[in-house]
């Protein structure tokens, strides 16, 4: 089983829709979850932290699943500016952390 | 405030000759990463240091890949020779990976061209 997986898309979704993304995960030593946002020809930037909780960003939702060792990433009322690349990142707690980013999810938000 | 500086952005060289990447992480920040993005493989780790030492290179693709940090604020990729199939953006980021922020700030990249 590979270390992450996303279904790599792309999701072609209508402005205002609601779209989730799912991220799993093989390594229960996993530390910290992330979502990242890559742009066309762009770096990656952090979209938002996952909290054991789950957590919210404005449209943004966030959520971990320890037991089934996935994240997932909602976004209501979405935004043509929201056509990004969605990339799920966590970090391994060994000797010294270990960041490793998922292949990415393509979203393209439609008029 | 300064982010993670990359140079060069965008190099075209020919195959067999040396290609060297430069990068300054943000201040203050511990952790340094050199990251390899392609459309057939994504984002790659090639290699990270912690304070400077070098932590794990597994994703070094071959010996013709190396990387250095001489002091905090400053690393560097090399390449040689340089082949077509390294052809790819390469990213450097650095982190802080305190208990307070675990956050991964990404430079703008370098985008390599070998022909």
């Amino acid at each position: 089983r590979k270390e992450v997986e996303q279904d790599p898309g792309p999701f072609n979704v209508p402005e205002g829709a609601t779209v989730a993304f799912n991220c799993t995960y093989s390594n229960s030593a996993s530390q910290s979850f992330f979502w990242y946002r890559q742009d066309c020809r762009k770096e990656p930037k952090l979209l938002m932290s996952v909290y054991s909780s789950g957590n919210e960003d404005g449209r943004f939702t966030a959520q971990l699943n320890r037991a089934s060792q996935y994240i997932s990433l909602l976004i209501r009322d979405s935004k043509l500016s929201d056509s990004a690349t969605y990339l799920c990142v966590f970090t391994m707690k060994t000797s010294y952390d270990k960041v490793i980013f998922g292949p990415g999810t393509s979203l393209s938000v439609i008029p | 405030d300064a982010g993670v500086i990359q140079s060069p952005r965008h190099e075209v060289t020919e195959m067999g000759q040396e290609v060297t990447l430069r990068c300054k992480p943000i201040s203050g920040h511990d952790y340094l990463f050199w990251y390899r993005q392609t459309m057939m493989r994504g984002l790659e780790l090639l290699i990270y240091f912690n304070n400077n030492v070098p932590i794990d290179d597994s994703g070094m693709p071959e010996d013709r890949f190396s990387a250095k940090m001489p002091n905090a604020s400053f690393s560097t990729l090399k390449i040689q020779p340089s082949e077509p199939r390294d052809s790819a953006v390469y990213f450097c980021a650095s982190s802080p990976h305190t208990g307070a922020d675990d956050t991964i700030y990404f430079g703008e990249g370098s985008w390599l061209t070998v022909v």
